[in-house]
């Protein structure tokens, strides 16, 4: 089965700095797809950003990119000039060919001003 | 934009009762999903529907909960029972077919319904 890690619970960064968020994940598919969901206070699903595991080259998405490490099996997030309604729950997703998807348990993360 | 649309956004039910979710996916998409999160978990899968019949499940998905998709737009999900730990936000979502072209199709998240069992 899939797993999907995010060791950071918490971060926090002052506006306009630069954050990294870390996903790891363990499959052994070849083809899938990665996500980041942002979920602010108000609890609806964001999409971000995703990437297809066969493209080599990086997502990004304005502020956001990712750096996707398929032989290590990472896929971080990193979110440049922080604005304070980045402030919210993020999390990484994986989904195989099936579509269901498979969350990690999540990273808060604050923008200070 | 498309949007899926959830009602109703907050329910209130008695534990034993039965309650019925409701999405409307985005019209030209193919797959349906529910989620559900405990407050301050992660989200987790509950099932996937596809070509009017359940593609996939987990094991949270156990005989109280069915879903069905009655006309061309609604897509519900029925807990027939419910129980404290019911309680929780349920999202629906919608998407069209994986592919590897490269296209965007789309996985789409409603804003959901928080349920409360009491």
């Amino acid at each position: 089965a899939q797993t999907v890690t995010q060791s950071q619970p918490e971060m926090s960064v002052q506006e306009a700095e630069t954050v990294t968020l870390s996903c790891t994940y363990d499959t052994s598919e070849n083809n899938y797809y990665l996500f980041w969901y942002k979920q602010p206070p108000s609890r609806q699903m964001i999409l971000v950003i995703r990437q297809e595991a066969y493209k080599q080259q990086n997502a990004t998405e304005n502020r956001f990119s990712v750096n996707f490490q398929k032989a290590a099996k990472s896929f971080s997030l990193k979110i440049s000039d922080s604005q304070l309604g980045d402030t919210a729950m993020y999390f990484c997703a994986f989904m195989k060919l099936s579509p269901s998807l498979v969350f990690g348990k999540g990273t808060r993360l604050s923008v200070i001003a | 934009e498309p949007e899926v649309t959830q009602t109703p956004s907050h329910q209130v039910t008695q534990m034993g009762q039965e309650v019925i979710l409701r999405c409307v996916p985005i019209s030209n998409h193919l797959y349906f999903y529910w989620y559900r999160q405990i407050l301050g978990q992660k989200v987790e899968f509950l099932v996937s529907f596809y070509n009017n019949e359940i593609s996939e499940k987990s094991e949270i998905f156990d005989d109280q909960f069915s879903v069905e998709r009655p006309d061309g737009s609604n897509f519900t999900l029925k807990i027939r029972s419910t129980k404290l730990e019911d309680s929780a936000m349920y999202f629906c979502a919608s998407s069209g077919l994986p592919d590897r072209g490269g296209t965007n199709y789309g996985y789409t998240f409603g804003s959901g319904t928080r349920l409360t069992v009491v």
